[in-house]
């Protein structure tokens, strides 16, 4: 069964720190995997893609990485900001073309000041 | 433009009511997609359309109808909902030639049933 899990389920930093988010997939065959990033009431926004033969990729503070012999993601952030504050949805797509994308359950993250 | 942009934000409804939510996109996507989403959950998929044509509906009560008049359009008619299909609805899109690529969401509507 296609499945993404990420942990942990919510997270709460102060400002200027780092952190990590992680997703594991059982997805296959796998395609590719996004981290969407959705503020509260808006609808998510892609921070990155990655493909099966990346293993890191950035986008200003933020980092994602992609292992997928083990099948495990990670989305690192720099020097958070209260603006990071959001939920962070690891999205994977097969290579099947039924359109179906399969979320993960996110994680939440609140930076403090 | 890569703008998805849905109407309205927020509507109340009763549960005898008829009332619609609209979505649009000016890519040339002519994959489109409508999700709900729960508080704390991710988005659940329901409806996607491919070319105008109604591609996947995942077991959706009847009470919802898609529609797609055209590729850049799509509404979602509601009728005789339930209190708990109060959510947010959000439409989304992707260039069908890569059918696993980006998916484009809009701000969504936060739909209440009274």
């Amino acid at each position: 069964k296609n499945q993404v899990e990420q942990s942990p389920q919510s997270l709460i930093i102060l400002e200027g720190k780092n952190c990590t988010l992680q997703c594991n997939y059982t997805v296959s065959p796998f395609s590719n995997l996004r981290w969407y990033k959705q503020d509260t009431g808006r609808g998510p926004v892609s921070l990155t893609i990655m493909t099966f033969s990346e293993n890191t990729k950035s986008n200003g503070r933020y980092t994602a990485t992609l292992d997928a012999d083990t099948k495990q993601s990670s989305l690192h952030i720099t020097a958070s900001q209260l603006s990071d504050s959001a939920s962070y949805i690891c999205v994977v797509s097969a290579t099947s073309g039924t359109y179906k994308y399969i979320f993960g359950t996110g994680t939440r993250l609140k930076v403090l000041a | 433009d890569t703008e998805v942009t849905q109407t309205p934000k927020h509507l109340v409804m009763g549960m005898t009511n008829k009332k619609s939510l609209k979505c649009e996109q000016h890519m040339g996507h002519r994959a489109m997609y409508w999700y709900k989403q729960k508080a704390k959950k991710p988005p659940e998929l329901m409806f996607v359309y491919s070319y105008e044509k109604l591609s996947i509906n995942e077991s959706v009560p009847s009470r919802f109808s898609p529609e797609c008049p055209n590729s850049s359009l799509l509404n979602l008619h509601l009728h005789a909902l339930q209190p708990e299909d109060s959510a947010l609805y959000l439409c989304a899109s992707s260039h069908l030639a890569r059918n696993t690529g980006e998916l484009f969401f809009g701000e969504g509507s936060r739909l209440t049933v009274l």
